[in-house]
């Protein structure tokens, strides 16, 4: 079955710092990846998603995630951080194979921004 | 614009009674979900359809219901069998099910049971 393992439920950085929020993923065949962002009391909005096209993938905000299969890793980061930022950010995981139809996710990462 | 909407916001109702949560898109997808959200537990699947007047249990499925009786409209009920149903709830939809599709979600319903 396919999993995914958020390392750190909050993370706290400077602004114009580097963001790093990092995403673990169990999947018995190559997986899809996401990012999404979910701001307080708000539905959840794709930042980027990984199909296998190519394993460094650029998403909206100026965030971007490298897919890195020996590590299975799926990190998101981002240059400098800004004060919009700050939200909880989720990672997910589709396999066709082991859950057809649905998406998996993480239990997500709370990030605050300092000024 | 196109997009998926939920309504209401805030929902209040006392223990023991069923209430349906909505869920309507105009985006012209196929699949629907319905996803609880717990502080610290991510989200949770609960119901999810593929097409029309057909739905699969998610991994959370017991106490709530749902039909898909229109393409736009996958609504949620959540019945008093549901231990504890304080929560929020996302709606989604997708063009096709599972693989590369992305989710797009609705703005969530808050739910609070007294």
């Amino acid at each position: 079955a396919q999993s995914v393992t958020q390392l750190g439920s909050h993370v706290s950085v400077s602004e114009g710092a580097l963001v790093l929020l990092r995403c673990n993923y169990s999947s018995s065949v190559p997986p899809y990846l996401f990012w999404y962002v979910q701001y307080p009391n708000q539905g959840l909005q794709l930042l980027l998603k990984y199909t296998s096209a190519a394993t460094l993938v650029k998403g909206i905000n100026g965030f971007e995630a490298e897919f890195k299969k020996s590590e299975t890793s799926f990190h998101l980061t981002k240059p400098s951080a800004h004060m919009s930022d700050a939200a909880e950010y989720f990672c997910a995981v589709s396999d066709e194979k082991s859950s057809g139809d649905k998406l998996t996710f993480g239990t997500g990462t709370r990030l605050a921004v300092r000024p | 614009d196109g997009g998926i909407t939920q309504s209401p916001k805030y929902l209040f109702r006392k223990e023991g009674q069923n209430v349906t949560l909505s869920c309507e898109q105009n985006l012209n997808h196929d699949a629907m979900y319905w996803y609880r959200q717990d502080p610290g537990q991510g989200l949770r699947l609960i119901y999810y359809s593929q097409i029309v007047n057909d739905f699969q249990k998610g991994d959370i499925a017991e106490g709530y219901s749902v039909s898909r009786e229109k393409k736009e409209s996958f609504p949620l009920t959540v019945t008093s069998a549901q231990k504890n149903p304080t929560a929020f709830y996302l709606c989604a939809s997708s063009l096709a099910s599972g693989g590369s599709y992305e989710q797009y979600f609705g703005p969530g319903t808050r739910l609070t049971v007294t």
